[in-house]
């Protein structure tokens, strides 16, 4: 399969830490994004990340970005209750069938209040 | 709110049934997927439009049947499904340029069959 992977599957914080994900994928990529969704409901866009890009941030998110090790860290500071969801990366290839889109397993967050 | 929008938002049909789940976007986007999300499973992709010319089929079961009439619309029609096929099945919008494919989901259908 070409879909990332998440690690851990599951994350419990207290509010007020930091939460850190992460991602390992497989093929070569253009980008690599990252969704969260809250329980039941679609995915929301957080952040894109170039493959000639190491680091990015976007307010309480910092994503890194390693191609040689094709792997992806995203870090939520200072958590709060409502960061409760779950976060998926997603891969984007540019493929000679067009755009390929890969999301990963994701991981569950839950921050305690 | 997104800018995609299914419906139903939940759907409940015997295995006999035939349904059709819609989404609408208004985003001019020209690309629009369909996703099968079931619990403590990957999302799993089903479709691919680019300019209403699909482009994808993740080998999907027959009884599953997209329609894209035009780059605004995507439909997927349901017929003789199993309980299996119970899920949260999400469509989603993008531009095709890679630098803009950011996907836009909708709030994603429930689906149960009985």
């Amino acid at each position: 399969s070409q879909q990332g992977e998440e690690d851990p599957q599951a994350l419990s914080i207290q509010e007020g830490e930091n939460a850190t994900m992460n991602c390992s994928y497989k093929t070569s990529i253009n980008n690599l994004q990252w969704y969260r969704q809250n329980s039941g409901r679609g995915l929301v866009h957080l952040i894109l990340i170039r493959s000639n890009e190491r680091e990015k941030h976007s307010g309480r998110l910092r994503v890194t970005l390693d191609t040689s090790k094709k792997s992806s860290s995203l870090l939520i500071t200072a958590s709060r209750a409502a960061d409760t969801a779950s976060y998926f990366c997603a891969t984007n290839s540019l493929t000679n069938t067009g755009n390929q889109f890969y999301f990963g397993t994701g991981t569950s967050l839950t921050v305690i209040p | 709110e997104t800018g995609v929008t299914q419906t139903p938002r939940h759907l409940v049909m015997g295995m006999t049934n035939k349904k059709s789940l819609k989404c609408e976007q208004h985003l001019g986007h020209n690309a629009m997927y369909w996703y099968k999300q079931s619990a403590k499973k990957p999302l799993e992709l089903m479709f691919v439009y680019n300019f209403k010319e699909q482009t994808e089929n993740n080998s999907v079961p027959s009884r599953f049947s997209p329609e894209c009439p035009n780059s605004s619309h995507l439909f997927l029609h349901l017929h003789t499904l199993q309980p299996e096929d119970s899920a949260l099945y999400l469509c989603a919008s993008s531009q095709t340029n890679i630098a803009k494919n950011i996907q836009y989901f909708g709030a994603g259908t429930r689906l149960s069959v009985l």
